[in-house]
């Protein structure tokens, strides 16, 4: 089974801290993927990854970075937290070309900025 | 506008009773078609995949309409089960982005 393993399932952060969200998946897959959740907006897409050390921005980038150093792991980098940054964050992995058009979710991260 | 664009519902149906969503997509060059399930305070999980000729899961049909950007899923036979958010979902680029409609709330009452 293909698993994608967020770092966290609940954090807490205060305004203004640098916040480090991880996903690792081990299917070997291409492409991660960032979305935030909230109610009544559904999935919006932050950034994906289609390569290690490629990125690209997606619906709502600002306030945030990624990192991909290793195809497995792809992080989501909160510069300076906010408090329009609390929300649920899901991390995807998928790979297109192998046979398989799913995207596999990690279980989420809650994050609140107090 | 948004890109992929849903009827957010909730849409309560007996059991047994036969519900059909839609969605709309405003990218022409998206190039593949999915619904996915998501339940209640857990991860999205594929459905199903949309292609163009139409395609059949058990109690479940999608179809795909390019020339109107329009995309549908249809539940026969409703369990309890059913009872979810249905999210509409299509991808585009080299890099295969994938965006998610707002998603349609589905609840089966017995």
């Amino acid at each position: 089974d293909v698993k994608v393993t967020q770092s966290s399932r609940y954090l807490v952060k205060r305004t203004g801290e640098k916040v480090f969200l991880e996903c690792v998946q081990d299917m070997d897959h291409e492409n991660m993927f960032w979305y935030r959740q909230d109610p009544g907006l559904g999935l919006r897409l932050i950034y994906f990854s289609y390569d290690v050390k490629m990125k690209e921005k997606g619906d709502i980038p600002e306030g945030y970075s990624v990192s991909r150093e290793k195809k497995e792991r792809f992080s989501l980098i909160l510069e300076s937290a906010s408090t329009n940054q609390t929300s649920m964050y899901l991390c995807a992995s998928r790979d297109p070309d192998r046979g398989g058009a799913e995207a596999f979710f990690g279980q989420g991260t809650r994050l609140t900025v107090v | 506008r948004k890109e992929v664009e849903q009827d957010p519902g909730p849409f309560n149906v007996p059991e047994g009773a036969t519900v059909a969503f839609n969605c709309t997509y405003s990218n022409s060059a998206s190039q593949s078609f999915f619904w996915y399930r998501q339940d209640c305070r857990k991860e999205p999980k594929l459905l199903m995949s949309v292609y163009s000729s139409g395609n059949e899961d058990g109690r479940f049909t999608a179809q795909l309409n390019r020339a109107s950007q329009y995309i549908s899923l249809l539940i026969r036979d409703s369990k309890l089960s059913d009872s979810a958010t249905y999210l509409c979902v299509v991808s585009r680029g080299a890099g295969n982005m994938l965006t998610f409609g707002g998603g349609t709330r589905l609840m089966v009452k017995p």
